[in-house]
């Protein structure tokens, strides 16, 4: 079964508003991270925002922040006042703590900002 | 902080020939990093993890003898393609995890094309 699910293959926004980009992850694990990162045409992974499982606020970074629902098991990743710059594609992952723990990513989603 | 190079970001060799790509941790040492595969328009897929002084550890389906992951210090890591083939055409994607941090720092990527 997959883990990090982004049913959003791709998005579009018009600059200036805001966006969410879906993920929802499977896990028995009580202790975990998620994690967004963006990756524009060049390839780079670019870190944005991490939520720690036992985190009570949502995490925030500038325009990003994160819409954690635990009990939903989703982590999904809000960016207001779309830039043209935020079009690349954005991986929602996962780091389950508990035994041998790397980072497992969803597909991704292509947002797509437009004038 | 945190910053992971990689090099070369581009490289076009022929088959048969082998090619190494280097993973530096540039400002923290790192005594785990990862070697990870995408092919275009895909997700990240997590090739091995690299330990410092010891065996890497390979994900099933990777080939151990064509993928060799040497991790001599704690911030330089290699992955060398050997015999590349052109189904070894991919993008490499080399990520760091740095002390104290939850996540993984990526470095800017190697674009391998084997004619």
């Amino acid at each position: 079964a997959q883990k990090i699910t982004q049913t959003q293959p791709g998005m579009f926004v018009q600059e200036k508003e805001a966006v969410t980009l879906d993920c929802t992850y499977d896990t028995s694990d009580q202790s975990y991270g998620l994690f967004w990162y963006k990756q524009p045409s060049s390839g780079e992974m670019i870190f944005l925002i991490y939520q720690g499982s036992y985190d009570e606020q949502n995490a925030t970074e500038g325009r990003y922040s994160l819409n954690f629902q635990k009990a939903r098991k989703s982590a999904n990743l809000v960016i207001s006042a779309s830039q043209l710059g935020d079009s690349a594609m954005y991986f929602c992952a996962m780091r389950e703590y508990s035994g041998y723990s790397t980072l497992t990513f969803g597909k991704g989603t292509m947002l797509l900002v437009s004038p | 902080g945190a910053v992971v190079s990689q090099h070369p970001s581009r490289v076009i060799c022929k088959s048969g020939t082998s090619v190494k790509i280097e993973c530096r941790s540039l400002d923290f040492q790192a005594t785990t990093m990862f070697w990870y595969r995408q092919f275009p328009k895909k997700s990240l897929m997590l090739m091995a993890t690299s330990n410092e002084g010891s065996k890497a550890t390979y994900e099933q389906g990777v080939e151990k003898d064509k993928f060799l992951i040497n991790h001599a210090s704690l911030t330089l890591s290699t992955l060398t393609v050997t015999s590349a083939h052109p189904e070894d055409s991919s993008f490499y994607i080399c990520s760091a995890r740095a002390p104290d941090s939850p996540g993984q720092f990526f470095g800017p990527g190697t674009r391998l094309t084997v004619l």
